[in-house]
Parts: C-alpha cells; sequence; structure tokens
C-alpha cells in the first residue's frame, strides 16, 4: 500500500525566504506526482504536477523535483510571500487514485 | 460553471440519518472522484468513476456508503445510517482523463459533514 511522508509538518517563515517543502513515498511504482495547495476551508488548488518521466516542474516561484527511484519530491518557494500561506499537499498516482500525504501548514509572516 | 461545484457546502445532521451529497463536474470532463478529509488529514480516496460506471470503489469504507453517476455527468454521493464518524470535509473531483493518463486533478471546495 502507498504511503506518502511529508515534512515538516509546519512551517513558519519571514516573508522573502526562500523554502523547501519534501515529500516521500513508499512505492516507487506512481504514474505521476502532484502538488496542491489548500486554503483554510476551501478546496484544493493543483500547483504543478511532474510525470514520472520528468525530474522537475517549474511555475513562477514554484519549482517542484521528482526522484523516482528514492521516492523522494521537493516543492521549492522562492522569495516567500504572505500570500503564500497555506498547506502544501503532495499526492502521487496511481492508475485511477491519488495518495495523499498529510500536508505541511506554511505560515509566512510579513 | 467553470470550475467543480459541490452541494451542500455544509451538512449537519444527527446519527442514523441519510445523507446525500451531490457534485457537478467541470463540463466534458469523463473522470469523476470522491474524496475525504478529516481534520489535519490529506484526502483519502473513496470512489473513482470514468463515464457512469464506478471504475474504482476500493476507497468506500462500508456498505453505508454509495455513489452513482447515472449519466455520466454530476454524481451523487449517498451515505445510510450516518455515524459521528462519517463527520468530515468530503471533495469531489474530476478531471478529462484518469490521473494515470496524465490527468490532472480539479476539486470542488467540499461538502463539509457533520453527524451529531
Amino acid at each position: 500500500k502507498q504511503e506518502v511522508t511529508q515534512i515538516p509538518a509546519a512551517l513558519s517563515v519571514p516573508e522573502g525566504e526562500n523554502l523547501v517543502l519534501n515529500c516521500s513515498f513508499t512505492d516507487s511504482a506512481i504514474y505521476n506526482l502532484q502538488w496542491f495547495r489548500q486554503d483554510p476551508g476551501k478546496g484544493l488548488t493543483s500547483l504543478l504536477l511532474i510525470q514520472s518521466s520528468q525530474r522537475e516542474q517549474t511555475s513562477g516561484r514554484l519549482n517542484a523535483s521528482l526522484d523516482k527511484s528514492s521516492g523522494r519530491s521537493t516543492l521549492y518557494i522562492a522569495a516567500s510571500q504572505p500570500g503564500d500561506s497555506a498547506t502544501y499537499l503532495c499526492a502521487v498516482s496511481g492508475y485511477s487514485t491519488l495518495t495523499f500525504g498529510k500536508g505541511t501548514m506554511l505560515l509566512v509572516s510579513p | 460553471g467553470a470550475g467543480v461545484s459541490q452541494t451542500p457546502s455544509n451538512k449537519v445532521t444527527e446519527k442514523g440519518k441519510y445523507v446525500e451529497l451531490r457534485c457537478d463536474p467541470i463540463s466534458g470532463h469523463t473522470a469523476l472522484y470522491w474524496y475525504r478529509q478529516s481534520l489535519g488529514q490529506g484526502p483519502e480516496f473513496l470512489i473513482y468513476f470514468q463515464g457512469t460506471g464506478a471504475a474504482d470503489d476500493s476507497g468506500l469504507p462500508n456498505d453505508r456508503f454509495f455513489a452513482v453517476r447515472p449519466e455520466g455527468s454530476v454524481s451523487t454521493l449517498k451515505i445510510q445510517r450516518t455515524e459521528r464518524g462519517d463527520s468530515a470535509v468530503y471533495l469531489c473531483a474530476s478531471s478529462p482523463l484518469p490521473t494515470g493518463n496524465t490527468g490532472e486533478l480539479f476539486f470542488g471546495e467540499g461538502s463539509r459533514l457533520t453527524v451529531l
């Protein structure tokens, strides 16, 4: 059974810092990996999707990497802003399902 | 609408009652998913539809839970004899393709169910 772990569970940083969120998974037989953002009381917004054959994806200040053989992904956020405060979820894909981690709760203070 | 729509946004019910939660996916998306998210946890898979059929229902916790998608668009998640442990946010997502076919999931804002 696939298990996804996210470290740290919570992170608090001052505005402007670069930061890294970590995700690990136990079964490397995945189709793709997605990073989502979730604001309190809201649904999930997809940030980046990395296919299993890719090593990284970039969108604006976000960069996600994937090392499938070691079962790891990182989400790098450059020049963090208070608006980045949210919970970030990592999910790995089987053919018909996503398995999620518990998320990293990020707080960026002005 | 442009996104995935879920109704009701909040539902409070008493233990033992029957509940229906509705999901209206993005137009044209053939894949539809139900997830359940408890406080402080990531979403947990319940069921996946491809068109009208349930392609994978392995995440449904027991036979009190059932979901339908009769016309391949709107889906209803049905919970019988609700229990306090059913309290959670029920999330619906849709995709033009299954996740394994590079399908990116688009989530609704969820239905928060509270069983008293």
